[in-house]
């Protein structure tokens, strides 16, 4: 089936360490995006892609890092700048930049 | 100003209700419009596409009001299975998400 994977569902990070979210879809997208949600608030946009080895800044940017270098791929490190990074964060794909979005099942990350 | 605004509910109503609500956008460059349903601690999924002529989709209406710069979506005959928040989204670059409609259905 063709999909967007994201993994894992649940993470948890410890103070000052850097952690990567996978983000894969095999449905041939060429835009793909990160989204936070903090509980009972919107989705904020972190990074996107509109194409394999480009990214832009989103709305909340900081402390968080992308790479494309794969189209079906788009992993997200939170790192250690990031101060509150405990959200549900959400990975979406679509076919380009101006067409509705199809979402992972989201990974919650949480601090120990 | 936020680009999307949505007024957050809760809407409560009882099962076979009529429940509608608007979301308003600031962009009038924005092009296309969605509404996306999200369930407690779940992933958006999209639920319709607006357009200009409105569009319907079972017991689903969404309209969109350019001059007025509001989408709308009005759900008939409620079941308790439609409980969830309700996104709208618009696109000029790039999406743009309202914060969300809590719709909740009583029996």
């Amino acid at each position: 089936d063709g999909g967007i994977t994201q993994s894992p569902k649940y993470l948890f990070r410890k103070e000052g360490q850097n952690v990567t979210l996978s983000c894969e879809q095999n449905l041939n997208h060429d835009a793909m995006y990160w989204y936070r949600q903090d509980p009972g608030q919107g989705l904020r946009l972190i990074y996107y892609s509109q194409i394999v080895n480009d990214f832009q800044k989103g709305d909340i940017a900081e402390g968080y890092s992308v790479s494309r270098e794969k189209k079906e791929s788009f992993p997200l490190t939170v790192t250690s700048a990031q101060k509150n990074p405990t959200a549900f964060y959400l990975c979406a794909s679509s076919p380009t930049s101006n067409q509705p979005q199809h979402f992972g099942d989201g990974t919650r990350l949480s601090i120990l | 100003r936020k680009e999307v605004e949505q007024d957050p509910g809760p809407f409560n109503v009882p099962e076979g209700a009529t429940v509608a609500f608007n979301c308003t956008y600031s962009n009038s460059a924005s092009q296309s419009f969605f509404w996306y349903r999200q369930d407690c601690r779940k992933e958006p999924k999209l639920l319709m596409s607006v357009y200009s002529s409105g569009n319907e989709d079972g017991r689903f209406t969404a309209q969109l009001n350019r001059a007025s710069q509001y989408i709308s979506l009005l759900i008939r005959d409620s079941k308790l299975s439609d409980s969830a928040t309700y996104l709208c989204v618009g696109i000029d670059y790039k999406l743009s998400f309202g914060a969300g409609t809590t719709v909740t259905v009583r029996a």
